[in-house]
């Protein structure tokens, strides 16, 4: 499983909030990725990271942002969480070494409910 | 924008038949293409992938065909078992970024 460990798997939180979600991995990878599930939409990317400090956004990054500190954690925080999203998240390392290679594994996911 | 899509949201199929899912994309330009299966529950995984200078490729029990002429991409199961049964995500590379699909469901009858 590559060794990635999503935390919280589940949160419900109110409008207007701060969540932040955390990704950790044991293997030293590089790439990290944050990507939402949706009905009908399927994986949409948030943010990645290339290295520590890296980062870049994704096709759906308004409302979030990242941090990456340590090679093993990625950090994805919404500021003020709003219903939209809602969603299922997902964080995934690139173990192919490059962010082309396509063969992402990915984490168990982390379901959060914006009430 | 450009996205990848699937022709059937949902297949059935008898366990120990073949099953075949269908991918369409509209970007000429993607060059790696791969499929993930999904399970109720759990994160994607990784099945099979194939670069854009192929047109086959197989792994154990799956086959993936590309034709590039008509932007068509499928995922050929043989012998379907049980544990098929899931979500198949196709996804193609553009520029760095995989872009997947919204999903096929694979439902396996005993």
């Amino acid at each position: 499983d590559a060794g990635i460990t999503q935390s919280p798997r589940h949160k419900v939180t109110e409008t207007g909030t701060p969540v932040t979600l955390r990704c950790h991995q044991t293997e030293n990878h590089r790439y990290m990725y944050w990507y939402r599930q949706d009905p009908g939409h399927g994986l949409r990317l948030i943010h990645y990271s290339y290295g520590v400090k890296d980062t870049d956004k994704g096709e759906v990054s308004d409302g979030y942002s990242v941090s990456r500190s340590k090679t093993e954690d990625f950090l994805l925080t919404l500021e003020s969480a709003t219903s939209s999203q809602t969603s299922v998240y997902f964080c995934a390392i690139s173990v192919g070494g490059a962010m082309n290679t396509g063969e992402l594994f990915f984490g168990e996911g982390s379901r959060l409910t914006v009430l | 924008g450009e996205s990848v899509g699937l022709h059937l949201p949902t297949l059935s199929v008898q366990e120990g038949d073949n099953s075949i899912i269908n991918c369409a994309y509209s970007n000429s330009a993607s060059d790696y293409f791969i499929w993930y299966k999904q399970e109720s529950g759990k994160g994607p995984q990784f099945i099979i992938d194939i670069r854009s200078n192929m047109d086959k490729r197989q792994g154990q029990r799956v086959t993936v065909l590309l034709n590039k002429t008509v932007k068509h991409l499928s995922l050929q199961i043989a012998a379907t078992q049980p544990g098929d049964s899931a979500v198949y995500f196709c996804a193609e590379n553009l520029l760095d970024k995989l872009i997947f699909g919204s999903g096929t469901r694979l439902l396996v009858r005993p």
